[in-house]
């Protein structure tokens, strides 16, 4: 079945730096999406990909989508506190989303 | 609206007992789902429904039951609890995902389970 990889497990990262996470699938994609989970929360949408190579931005937040729509990045310029959180990629698989392990974002102020 | 709530927050069950875990949702949403998150281990899906009286299995649907009698409500029911159980399980729901579009998933607060 499908299988959706995310690296790294774990990101720290200095207050102000920048940096990117890396989501992989075995299979070609319809779409992918991320969420963030806050530390004791519950995972929240952040964004959709559709198209092949598409690109979108959220303000410090930055989504790619790869051309083989196999592959998905998400970076974070000028990283800041309110960055902490688990961020989960999740594929599309028939009638549900197969989700990624997460990559848990720390800082260091 | 409240979105998905879920009930209660926080159990702690005995080897053998069982349990139902509550999840409802007031966003007329055809599909829902179950997830258990273990630590490091993402999200995994034990069951979903595409609408009332509907189910289907998921990833680890082992030692859990469902039912979806109504749009509003799915219920996760726990037989036998066994300490391979304690997680936090998550309930979420989400439009109709339509041929080649998804909608996003709505996730609940969770609830925190202990087994031991």
């Amino acid at each position: 079945g499908q299988q959706v990889m995310q690296i790294p497990q774990y990101q720290h990262v200095q207050e102000g730096e920048d940096f990117t996470t890396y989501c992989n699938s075995s299979t070609t994609l319809s779409n992918i999406q991320w969420y963030k989970q806050r530390p004791g929360g519950h995972p929240v949408f952040l964004i959709q990909l559709v198209k092949s190579g598409e690109v979108k931005k959220q303000k410090r937040l930055t989504f790619q989508f790869g051309e083989a729509k196999k592959n998905s990045s998400l970076h974070i310029t000028a990283t800041q506190t309110t960055d902490v959180g688990t961020y989960f990629c999740a594929g599309r698989n028939d009638y549900k989303l197969s989700f990624g392990a997460g990559t848990t974002v720390t800082v260091r102020a | 609206n409240a979105g998905v709530t879920q009930t209660p927050k926080f159990r702690i069950l005995k080897i053998g007992q069982s349990m139902t875990l509550q999840c409802t949702q007031d966003m007329n949403h055809n599909y829902m789902y179950w997830y258990r998150q273990d630590p490091g281990m993402g999200l995994k899906l034990i069951y979903y429904s595409v609408g009332a009286g509907i189910t289907d299995k998921g990833e680890v649907p082992n030692g859990y039951n469902v039912s979806r009698s109504t749009t509003e409500d799915f219920p996760l029911r726990l037989e036998l609890a066994a300490p391979s159980q304690t997680s936090v399980y998550f309930c979420a729901s989400s439009y109709l995902l339509l041929a080649g579009d998804s909608y996003e998933q709505y996730f609940g607060p969770g609830t925190r389970l202990t087994v031991t």
